[in-house]
């Protein structure tokens, strides 16, 4: 199975922060990597697909990049709503992996 | 839209099937993908079934502990487990599988809680 590990597991930001969350595969993946958003209670909502690619009605201040192992995604300006538990995962071979979360707490 | 079915609590030996009801697109034609989320943790994918023909893949951990099935004329899937255990104790979500291989549309999760 091909393991997925996000970086940092926890980090505290202010509004309007420029952050960024890092996620590496244990193997390529080439550019099958997506990026989920989830708020407490709520289902996880689909940001980032095939790498860089930014799901319909997504704010552009959320972005994304990488490809082979290394990824990346990008707050531009960090809003209160952004506040959340951030998860990658890679559908480049079943069993698709998900990273173990990243949280953003204020 | 995925509209997934209501909370269940249950004891450890019984069985159960959640379900994930979908409209508004051409259910056959997309695989759906059950995700599974114990309290506290992150998510993990317990695999994925095309409707059109009913073709299933588990991830390892979860083959021959769940059955993923789906009901076309419906438009429903379904994972069902014939003896539960404590440890199934969690939140289901379906979603949907996207051409890219993105999970677009989820359905608002199923709490299964298990008691020994």
């Amino acid at each position: 199975d091909i393991q997925m590990t996000q970086s940092p597991s926890s980090l505290s930001a202010s509004v309007g922060d420029r952050l960024t969350i890092t996620c590496r595969a244990s193997q390529s993946i080439n550019f099958y990597l997506n990026w989920y958003q989830q708020t407490p209670g709520k289902a996880p909502k689909l940001l980032i697909f095939t790498a860089s690619r930014l799901q319909g009605g997504v704010p552009s201040r959320f972005s994304g990049s990488g490809s082979g192992t290394d990824f990346t995604l990008t707050i531009s300006s960090l809003q209160p709503e952004d506040f959340a538990t951030y998860y990658c995962q890679q559908s480049y071979s079943a069993p698709w992996t998900f990273g173990q979360g990243t949280k953003v707490e204020i | 839209q995925l509209v997934q079915s209501g909370t269940e609590v249950k004891k450890s030996g019984e069985s159960l099937r959640i379900s994930c009801k979908a409209s508004g697109y051409r259910f056959s034609t997309y695989w759906i993908a059950w995700v599974r989320q114990m309290p506290g943790e992150g998510l993990e994918w317990m695999g994925f079934i095309y409707p059109g023909d009913s073709e299933v893949r588990y991830d390892p951990s979860f083959q021959g502990q769940v059955t993923i099935s789906a009901d076309k004329s419906i438009t429903t899937a379904y994972v069902q487990w014939n003896s539960l255990k404590a440890s199934d104790t969690a939140m289901y979500y379906c979603a949907r599988v996207t051409g890219d291989n993105g999970l677009d549309v989820w359905g608002q999760g199923t709490v299964v809680s298990v008691s020994s």
